[in-house]
């Protein structure tokens, strides 16, 4: 089953607004990532922020963590026509034999209109 | 390499045929991971290895799938008998250790497997 569960499946806007994406989960994590998808294939890692830490910038990207409620949040300010992709949010698991193990949610489909 | 290299990008079998898929992970890269994603989904865990451990097989969904590693090189994905049910890009993942806090994973490009 899927550790991470993205909301919303799909988010439409317009060049220059800002994205919000949300992550869920429910077991204790090590840290938790997101990733971006262009056209179904390789994914490419955006940030990565550790279990203890509750806010992470980077460029035009903020990620927050809040591991009492067991959810994140992807925020993309001043988006732009090339933001358009999947984005995925997955968790590293924190401990045991699977340590670090990297289980992924369904993503967000994000488009972004000129 | 610079990146994580698979091959081949696209694969067309029919069914009930073998597949090996390559992985070519980032030269010192100790952990590697086998995903499957079929068409608008998320990405499904298949097998994790680490290093000289054991690997994490949990994610293989049937007896017909396979993977081996080499030490910290090459690593292939072996499905016996494919189905029509199996066609979906599989992604091959590295980094320098398992459980790394800093660099995330890097994906190759991914196998295209059609199952005809």
């Amino acid at each position: 089953s899927q550790q991470g569960e993205e909301d919303p499946q799909a988010l439409s806007i317009q060049e220059g607004e800002n994205a919000t994406m949300n992550c869920s989960y429910k077991t204790s994590i090590n840290n938790l990532q997101w990733y971006r998808q262009n056209s179904g294939r390789g994914l490419v890692h955006l940030i990565l922020i550790r279990s203890n830490e509750r806010e992470k910038h980077s460029g035009r990207l903020r990620v927050t963590l809040d591991t009492s409620k067991k959810s994140s949040s992807l925020l993309i300010t001043a988006s732009r026509a090339a933001d358009t992709a999947s984005y995925f949010c997955a968790t590293a698991n924190a401990g045991g034999t699977s340590y670090g193990k990297l289980t992924f949610g369904q993503g967000t489909i994000l488009t972004v209109h000129p | 390499g610079a990146g994580v290299s698979q091959s081949p990008s696209n694969k067309v079998t029919e069914k009930g045929k073998d597949v090996e898929l390559r992985c070519d992970p980032i030269s010192g890269h100790t952990a590697l991971y086998w995903y499957r994603q079929r068409l608008g989904q998320g990405l499904e865990f298949l097998i994790y290895f680490q290093g000289n451990s054991a690997p994490d097989k949990s994610g293989l969904p049937s007896d017909r799938f396979s993977a081996e590693r080499t030490g910290e090189s090459v690593s292939t994905l072996t499905i016996q008998r494919t189905q029509q049910e199996d066609s979906a890009v599989y992604l091959c993942a590295s980094s320098l250790y398992r459980g790394d806090r800093v660099r995330g994973y890097t994906f190759g490009s991914g196998t295209r497997l059609t199952v005809v």
